[in-house]
This record gives C-alpha cells, structure tokens and sequence, in this order.
C-alpha cells in the first residue's frame, strides 16, 4: 500500500537555525498538507498546497515557514529561524483530490528547538 | 466549521464492540463526518468517512441518524492494538478550495485485557 513518507524521523536544532522537513506524498496525490502536534496537544492545520502553490494557510503558518515541491516527488516545509515553541511533531498528508477525500498522513517528524 | 465534542476518554475490553459518540449541532449541508485514529507519536490514520445513513468497511462502521447532528464510530470485538486516540472531524467541502482538517483533542480509548 502507498504511503506518506518523512524525513528526517526527529531534528534536533539551535534556536534561530534554519530547518527544512521533507516529504514524498503518495505519487497519484495533488494535494498535500502539513499539520503540527505539540507534545499533548491536538493536530493543528498548517498549509495546504496544490497546482504549486499554497491554497490556504492558518495563522501558525506566519513569515517564518514556507513550502515548497522542488521537484515531482518532494514537498518540503521550511522553518527559517526556529524558535523553542517550534518543537512538535510535523506530519506532512497527502489526498488525491480535494477536502470530501481522505488525507493520508505520515508519521511525522519530531522537530526539537534547544 | 461545525464544531465537534466526543468523550475525552473511554475504556474497555478486549473482545467488546465500542461506540464513539460524536455531536456536531450545526453541520452543513456540504459537511462531511470523518473518523481518524492516532497512536502515540504516530500521524493520524483514516478510518472511515461518511455522509449519512451507514457505512461499513474493514475496520468499523460508522452510524449517522437522519439530521446528522451526531455519529457514532463503531469498532467491533477491540483488542489491546485498538487503544488510541479517535477523531471525530467534520469537513466542509469548500467547492474546489481545499479545506483542513480541523482535529479536536479526540477520544482517547483505552482497551484492557
């Protein structure tokens, strides 16, 4: 069965570096997301993306990040100055069509900000 | 967005069918009921997804009554691999904006031998 991939598995990052999260969505997929879950806290939307470009964001998703498919297979989200409350896991999903069809998520990467 | 509320926690055993009730007063017309489920330090994984009336699949049955202000996620005979967190999300579809997922703080199911 296709899946969502990530890499890294867990970051560990200076406050102020630059970070960069990488994905391959499922390969048929044109649509693609990132979520964030801080430790204990609920999956909270980030970006949407399809036709190369971002279709909605949320008010996390300021100055500071930006995505990118820099080729066919990868969708990347870049942290550009980190912060502490930057640490949480990062899921990045993929759906075939539009929101009625169902997201399918990887298992994320842990981002720590020391 | 039609706001969700589910039990924060339940418990069973292993062998029983659990029902996951979810309210969602002022879903839309367009909404669509969707059920995913998280382990720890896992993404969320989709279940199953429904309109109205029943639907089944290999996994659980979803139950939705005829003015869809609720519905109830069913998860026949658990086993201890079953404990984890459930969502009820409810998606509008925006007509060709493709919309989030709106996640609440879910069902966190625990299954006991």
């Amino acid at each position: 069965e296709p899946e969502v991939t990530q890499t890294p598995s867990h970051q560990v990052t200076q406050m102020g570096q630059e970070v960069i999260l990488r994905c391959v969505p499922i390969s048929n997929h044109l649509y693609f997301y990132w979520y964030r879950q801080i430790l204990g806290q609920k999956v909270e939307f980030l970006v949407s993306f399809y036709n190369n470009e971002i279709s909605e964001k949320s008010e996390i998703f300021d100055d500071q990040f930006s995505v990118e498919r820099p080729d066919g297979s990868n969708f990347t989200l870049k942290i550009r100055s980190t912060k502490l409350e930057d640490s949480a896991m990062y899921f990045c999903a993929s759906s075939q069509a539009g929101i009625t069809d169902t997201q399918y998520f990887g298992p994320g990467t842990r981002l720590t900000v020391l | 967005l039609a706001k969700t509320t589910q039990p924060i926690s339940m418990d069973s055993y292993e062998g029983q069918e659990v029902n996951i009730t979810c309210s969602h007063n002022n879903i839309a017309t367009n909404d669509y009921i969707t059920w995913y489920q998280q382990f720890p330090s896992q993404g969320p994984r989709f279940i199953i997804q429904g309109y109205k009336t029943k639907v089944t699949n290999e996994v659980a049955s979803l139950f939705i009554p005829a003015d869809r202000k609720s519905s109830t996620l069913s998860l026949p005979r658990v086993s201890l691999s079953d404990t984890a967190v459930y969502y009820c999300l409810v998606a509008m579809n925006y007509g060709g904006s493709q919309g989030n997922l709106i996640f609440g703080k879910g069902t966190k199911l625990s299954v006991k031998p």
